[in-house]
């Protein structure tokens, strides 16, 4: 079993609509948290990064964490045509700052 | 500001001959940095990490080595390449937060 698991779509989307982008991991000592993003043929860019538990909301996007359900999303509404990219979650235990990536979530917003 | 660069931007080599990738980082010190290969649809795979001059950490066995000859410097090198080495090369800085930071890649295509 994979540390973290992450559906690689591809999901398609119309403009408009919201968007939710989900990983699961398995190990509970994870506490650091993020959603990178990345556009076709570029690096990823970090988008959300959220610590611990809870809820992390940035303009059209919000990261969720469920530390109990061990699972994390990312929401993002009034999803537009430039937000067509891999999505990527990470995460770590901290300290020593070793990131684990899931395989990323590709999406595409259609006008 | 920080930036990260990667150069060359692409690359085609042919199997056995030597491969020299170059990052460096601006705006910051000391920082920590890491070499990661993506293959293409699949998660970011770490294979070097570096938390200062001299001082390189390999996550997997392979084909290849890093070496990091100034504080802002991370060099990726092989002196045969492989057609497994076929891959998008990605060079990230943190400076012991929680999040990395990525430069804009290398893409390695190995005939």
């Amino acid at each position: 079993q994979k540390e973290v698991e992450q559906d690689p779509g591809p999901l398609s989307v119309p403009e408009g609509a919201i968007v939710s982008l989900n990983c699961t991991y398995s190990n509970s000592a994870f506490q650091y948290f993020m959603w990178y993003r990345q556009y076709s043929r570029k690096g990823p860019e970090l988008l959300m990064y959220t610590y611990s538990s809870g809820n992390k909301e940035d303009g059209r996007f919000t990261a969720q964490v469920d530390k109990s359900s061990k699972y994390i999303s990312l929401f993002i509404r009034d999803s537009q045509p430039s937000d067509s990219a891999t999505y990527l979650c990470a995460m770590s235990v901290g300290g020593y700052n070793k990131l684990i990536f899931g395989a990323g979530t590709r999406l595409a917003v259609h006008p | 500001s920080q930036t990260i660069h990667q150069w060359p931007a692409t690359l085609v080599q042919p199997v056995g001959s030597p491969l020299s990738l170059e990052c460096t980082v601006e705006g910051t010190s000391n920082p920590n940095l890491y070499w990661y290969r993506q293959a293409a649809g699949r998660g970011l795979q770490l294979l070097f990490y570096s938390v200062g001059i001299g001082q390189i950490s390999s996550e997997v066995p392979q084909n290849l080595s890093a070496s990091r000859p100034q504080d802002r410097q991370f060099i990726l090198s092989s002196k045969k390449l492989l057609l497994s080495d076929s891959g998008f090369y990605l060079c990230a800085w943190d400076r012991g937060r929680e999040t990395q930071y990525f430069g804009p890649g290398t893409r390695l295509l190995v005939l």
